[in-house]
């Protein structure tokens, strides 16, 4: 079965230091997307940043980036300059071979002001 | 442009009876998924709408179901209510298939008594 992993159920940072959220995958697929989403306490996920398989460049919005390792199956999220609004659960997540997006059981964030 | 939206936002039940969750995606969408999101289990995929068909189905049992207007409205119905069916039921709708960007609602708490 295709399954997305997130080894680490909670994280905490300084406010302003940087952090690294890591998510491995399984697919035999060749070409797909990655994604990680956002869910404050308000329950309404976000998108955070997209990643598209086929392009070796790392995505990149605003403060968060990805380390995306597509031999290792690796996606992991980085976060610099924390912020107190960026509390919240984080969700690694890919379409499986039928397009239904599978996730993983995310990972709760705390940013120590 | 209006965001997706979910009602109701919390609803509870007693064992048995059945129970019908509205979703409204943003307007444009023409494909609404659906998700199961439980402290134990995360977030499972329950099925996707794509011009009023089925596109995609999770691993469910059959009091899970679902359907999508010609306005891209949709909606899922439980019947038979089991105590293991509480959980907050997220709805997203994207442009095209799911496996591009999703946009959530708020979802709706269900708790089952």
């Amino acid at each position: 079965a295709q399954t997305v992993t997130q080894s680490q159920p909670e994280m905490s940072v300084q406010e302003a230091e940087t952090v690294t959220l890591s998510c491995t995958y399984d697919t035999s697929e060749s070409d797909y997307y990655l994604f990680w989403y956002k869910q404050p306490p308000s329950r309404q996920m976000i998108l955070v940043i997209r990643q598209e398989a086929y392009k070796q460049q790392n995505a990149t919005e605003n403060r968060f980036s990805v380390n995306f390792q597509k031999a290792a199956k690796s996606f992991s999220l980085k976060i610099s300059d924390s912020q107190l609004g960026d509390a919240a659960m984080y969700f690694c997540a890919y379409p499986d071979r039928d397009d239904k997006i599978i996730f993983g059981k995310g990972t709760r964030l705390h940013i120590l002001p | 442009k209006a965001g997706v939206t979910q009602t109701p936002r919390y609803l509870i039940k007693t064992r048995g009876q059945q129970v019908t969750l509205s979703c409204s995606p943003i307007s444009g969408h023409r494909s609404v998924s659906w998700y199961q999101q439980t402290p134990g289990q995360g977030l499972q995929f329950l099925f996707e709408y794509f011009s009023e068909t089925q596109r995609n189905k999770g691993n469910f049992p059959g009091r899970f179901s679902g359907r999508q207007f010609s306005n891209s409205r949709s909606e899922m119905n439980v019947s038979t209510l089991e105590l293991g069916d509480s959980a907050l039921y997220l709805c997203a709708s994207s442009l095209g298939p799911a496996n591009e960007k999703l946009f959530f609602g708020s979802g709706t708490q269900l708790s089952v008594l």
